[in-house]
């Protein structure tokens, strides 16, 4: 079964320090690995997208990898502003996944505080 | 463009009543989502339309739950009789092609049945 698991469920930082969300998978195959970003009361909202044979990519602040030899992405923020707070969704498109091929993970709820 | 409508933001109702939730596309959209997201399952896909037409409701919990799409700027999804367990955030999204190519969503419905 297709599965896409977040971690951690929640998480709490300072103003102005880095931080690293995970999302580890395993649909397959594997197509490609998208982040939202979820503020409260609102939609998600894409952050950046990974296919098979990207490594890395930025959206400024934010910087996302993907192994996709070991089945994991990961969301590192720089420099975490109050407006990050949000939910991160990790989303993984493969051929066997829901009825719009995507499985989505249950997201990392991330706090700043000043 | 103004995005994904969705209407009303908010719903409250009583257990057993009819529950309709209204969505207006982006114009020249093809594809047409309504999820469901709670703390504990997170999003889930309950339908999706191509050019109006119904492509998979797998997702639909129950015949209590129905979604129309009668024209390409607007879709509904119904709940009759609802029930407490029902109490979630629906959104609506629409994209111009299916896969993880980034969905635009709307702000979403918060339903509370009590």
């Amino acid at each position: 079964k297709n599965q896409v698991e977040q971690s951690p469920q929640s998480l709490i930082i300072l103003e102005g320090k880095n931080c690293t969300l995970q999302c580890n998978y395993t649909v397959s195959p594997f197509s490609n690995l998208r982040w939202y970003k979820q503020d409260t009361g609102r939609g998600p909202v894409s952050l950046t997208i990974m296919t098979f044979s990207e490594n890395t990519k930025s959206n400024g602040r934010y910087t996302a990898t993907l192994d996709a030899d070991t089945k994991q992405s990961s969301l590192h923020i720089t420099a975490s502003q109050l407006s990050d707070s949000a939910s991160y969704i990790c989303v993984v498109s493969g051929k066997r996944g829901g009825a719009d091929g995507l499985t989505f993970g249950k997201g990392t709820h991330l706090i700043i505080q000043p | 463009d103004a995005g994904v409508i969705q209407s009303p933001r908010h719903e409250v109702t009583e257990m057993g009543q009819e529950v309709t939730l209204r969505c207006k596309p982006i114009s020249g959209h093809d594809y047409l989502f309504w999820y469901r997201q709670t703390m504990m399952r997170g999003l889930e896909l309950l339908i999706y339309f191509n050019n109006n037409v119904p492509i998979d409701d797998s997702g639909m919990p129950e015949d209590r739950f129905s979604a129309k799409m009668p024209n390409a700027s607007f879709s509904t999804l119904k709940i009759q009789p609802s029930e407490p367990r029902d109490s979630a955030v629906y959104f609506c999204a629409s994209s111009l092609t299916i896969g993880n190519y980034g969905y635009t969503f709307g702000s979403g419905t918060r339903l509370t049945v009590v």
